[in-house]
């Protein structure tokens, strides 16, 4: 039992560049959410699932994107890569809405790097 | 006033002692908190959950709540090195259009030295 995954853990980007963050998880959770963690500024939510085919933007959305086609796999896009989107990004699950906070699995982040 | 705040320390004890970590929230009408501790180059873990006034314990934690004065801490005793970790503090807070939020501190920073 994998839990959450994500992929990759460490990359180097250039500005301007595109890529994606894959998130899989194997608990058959609804939600799903992706953050992101800088120093002195905390975890701020970018976007949320609470099932296939349904996505909405949490605190800081833009210059990302996401998709959920399948219950299992929640990716995060970053188009045109700026050095502020310079961050250790998490994914997470649920089995209840964010906001019930007692039940949130991370996977184990991926750092990035715009450079 | 940030929404949630937390000295960011770093906090530090020696083994044994107890380690306590406060954290003030802005929202009186915040209903449920949480404790995950996080260490260093890892992801988050839930540690406690508390929803109502007063103290929850769980083995070597403690969390108290205090409604009124707007804060929760979490207490460790006996603290052991490997509870040197970065403790966040979660809230869920008020309504924002049809959701809440769920409003993160960020973090204290707790050293436990042998």
């Amino acid at each position: 039992n994998a839990g959450v995954t994500q992929t990759p853990k460490f990359r180097i980007l250039k500005i301007g560049q595109s890529m994606t963050l894959q998130c899989a998880q194997d608990m058959n959770h609804n939600y799903m959410y992706w953050y992101r963690q800088d120093p002195g500024m905390g975890l701020k939510l970018i976007y949320y699932s609470v099932g296939a085919g349904i996505t909405d933007k949490g605190e800081v959305p833009n210059g990302y994107n996401v998709s959920r086609s399948t219950t299992e796999d929640f990716p995060l896009r970053l188009e045109l890569a700026a050095p502020s989107q310079t961050s250790v990004y998490f994914c997470a699950t649920s089995d209840r809405p964010e906001v019930s906070g007692n039940t949130i699995y991370f996977g184990e982040g991926s750092w990035l790097t715009v450079v | 006033q940030k929404e949630v705040e937390q000295n960011s320390g770093p906090l530090s004890v020696p083994e044994g002692a107890i380690a306590s970590l406060n954290c003030t929230y802005s929202d009186r009408g915040s209903q449920s908190f949480f404790w995950y501790r996080q260490y260093s180059g890892k992801s988050p873990e839930l540690i406690m959950s508390i929803y109502s006034n007063g103290d929850k314990e769980d083995g070597r934690f403690t969390a108290q709540l205090n409604k009124a004065s707007q804060y929760v801490s979490l207490l460790i005793r006996d603290s052991q090195p490997s509870d040197s970790a970065t403790y966040l503090c979660a809230v869920k807070g008020a309504w924002a259009g049809n959701n809440r939020k769920l409003i993160w501190g960020l973090g204290t920073s707790l050293a436990v030295n042998p």
